[in-house]
């Protein structure tokens, strides 16, 4: 059972173009949602991460749109760069014991090229 | 300050084989994830250790993998009898409390586990 849908599997945007990769969610009780860039060879890095109690988060040139009834989340990226060709993941977890969330459940990812 | 250090960074290993998988967290880090990532697939989650305790195990295979985070030294991720299905990158990250909350979760480089 994927938890966690992402799509487009691969995204290829102009220099200066908008990106925007989509997720949706089954489980509810997920509170807890970030989005990971990750470049070949390296591990993923968090870019951005939201709350259920806001709808928007913007950091730079990217933005989380968070749909809590439709349970979708998105990731923009404004204009776009090259050097922002990477595969991204969106994710989620939920608070676990103890008050923590430990465990993501990720999407299975997307590839962005950006072309100069 | 360094970051999450994994090693080996690739590790291949015949059938049958054991392989074993390092994991230095970063410096003052008590809290170990391990994250399996598939090709083409996201992250998965394994199991989650404090120092001499695994926590949440539940994401493990059953048989042939074990994990360890001992009162000195790194953290260990075991594969005894490997198998093709084995291949994949591993990827470990730390946090200096139980869970991440808002605050980022580290990931290493991976170590890369091809078996032949």
């Amino acid at each position: 059972q994927q938890q966690v849908k992402q799509s487009p599997q691969s995204l290829i945007v102009q220099k200066g173009g908008i990106s925007i990769i989509n997720c949706a969610y089954e489980n509810t009780a997920f509170d807890y949602f970030p989005w990971y860039q990750q470049f070949p060879g390296k591990g993923p890095a968090l870019l951005i991460a939201i709350r259920p109690d806001v709808s928007e988060k913007k950091e730079g040139r990217f933005t989380i749109s968070f749909n809590k009834s439709a349970k979708q989340f998105s990731l923009h990226i404004m204009d776009s760069q090259p050097g922002d060709s990477a595969t991204y993941f969106c994710a989620a977890s939920k608070e676990y014991s103890g008050g923590s969330n430990y465990k993501l459940t990720f999407g299975k990812g997307t590839l962005l090229t950006v072309n100069p | 300050n360094a970051g999450v250090m994994q090693n080996p960074r690739h590790l291949v290993r015949r059938r049958g084989q054991e392989a074993r998988l390092r994991c230095s967290p970063m410096k003052g880090h008590s809290h170990v994830y391990w994250y399996r990532q598939l090709p083409e697939e996201g992250l998965k989650f394994m199991v989650y250790l404090q120092k001499e305790n695994i926590i949440d195990e539940s994401g493990m295979p059953k048989e042939r993998f074990s994990a360890e985070f001992p009162k000195e030294g790194p953290s260990i991720l075991r594969i005894q009898q490997v198998v093709r299905g084995d291949s994949a990158a591993y990827f470990c990250a730390s946090s200096p409390r139980p869970g991440f909350g808002n605050s980022p979760l580290h990931f290493g480089n991976g170590t890369r586990l091809t078996v032949t």
